[in-house]
């Protein structure tokens, strides 16, 4: 069975840095994309940014409301994607998910539980 | 960019009846050296992330009842409930895939009448 767990969330202040952490189980991971959406309360679905795989190449893309300051890396011997958060604002506070796409699309049929972000002072 | 919308914002729907979601993207999502539209369905309940229901615009995720079907091509598409139950209760939101940045739409909330 597929998944995925969020873990690194929780409150931090404004310009501040946070890492989350997706840890993967039940697939190949080497094979999939790995995506980050986030949701802020009470609001709609913003994607964050993907990683390709290794096999596929290609540039890590981001949302332009992150680009610069967020980075996305992936450790395909522990099955973990990352979301390195920097200079942090209020506007990032949100519920963090990652996703699982086909390595040549990414419509995302597996999502993490998610993983809240508070930033606040 | 692509902009996604959606229409409505809600609705209510009796237990039984047709639901119908309508998305719209603002270029065509239809790529046409493998005739695939770019488009994919999420429902989400509350407190949960997003299940995904379709892909491509018309095919089914495996596990999902088939009372869900999405149709349309190029720019407009459809999500209906053919037969809306309790548990369908939820927000669904369209997405292309098409081009980054992926985009999703505002989001549907389906109630019970």
């Amino acid at each position: 069975e597929v998944h995925l767990v969020e873990s690194g969330g929780g409150l931090v202040q404004p310009g501040r840095s946070l890492r989350l952490s997706c840890t993967a189980s039940g697939f190949t991971f080497r094979d999939y994309i790995m995506s980050w959406f986030r949701q802020a309360p009470g609001k709609g679905l913003e994607w964050v940014g993907f990683i390709r795989t290794k096999a596929h190449g290609g540039p890590v893309e981001y949302a332009a409301s992150v680009n610069g300051r967020f980075t996305i890396s992936r450790d395909d011997s522990k099955s973990i994607a990352y979301l390195q958060m920097n200079s942090l604002k209020s506007e990032d506070t949100a519920m963090y998910y990652c996703a699982r796409c086909p390595a040549e699309y990414c419509s995302s049929d597996s999502w993490g539980q998610g993983a809240l972000v508070t930033v606040s002072s | 960019d692509i902009v996604m919308t959606q229409s409505p914002d809600s609705l209510a729907v009796s237990l039984g009846e047709r639901a119908t979601i309508n998305c719209r993207s603002s270029q065509s999502i239809l790529f046409s050296s493998n005739n695939k539209n770019y488009l994919a369905w999420y429902q989400q309940k509350p407190g949960q992330p997003p299940k995904l229901l379709i892909y491509w615009a018309s095919t089914r995720e495996s596990g999902v009842p088939d009372r869900f079907s999405g149709s349309g091509s190029g720019t407009d598409f459809t999500l209906t409930i053919s037969s809306l139950q309790a548990e369908d209760v939820a927000v669904y939101y369209c997405q292309q895939y098409y081009i980054t940045p992926l985009a999703f739409g505002p989001g549907t909330k389906v109630d019970i009448k």
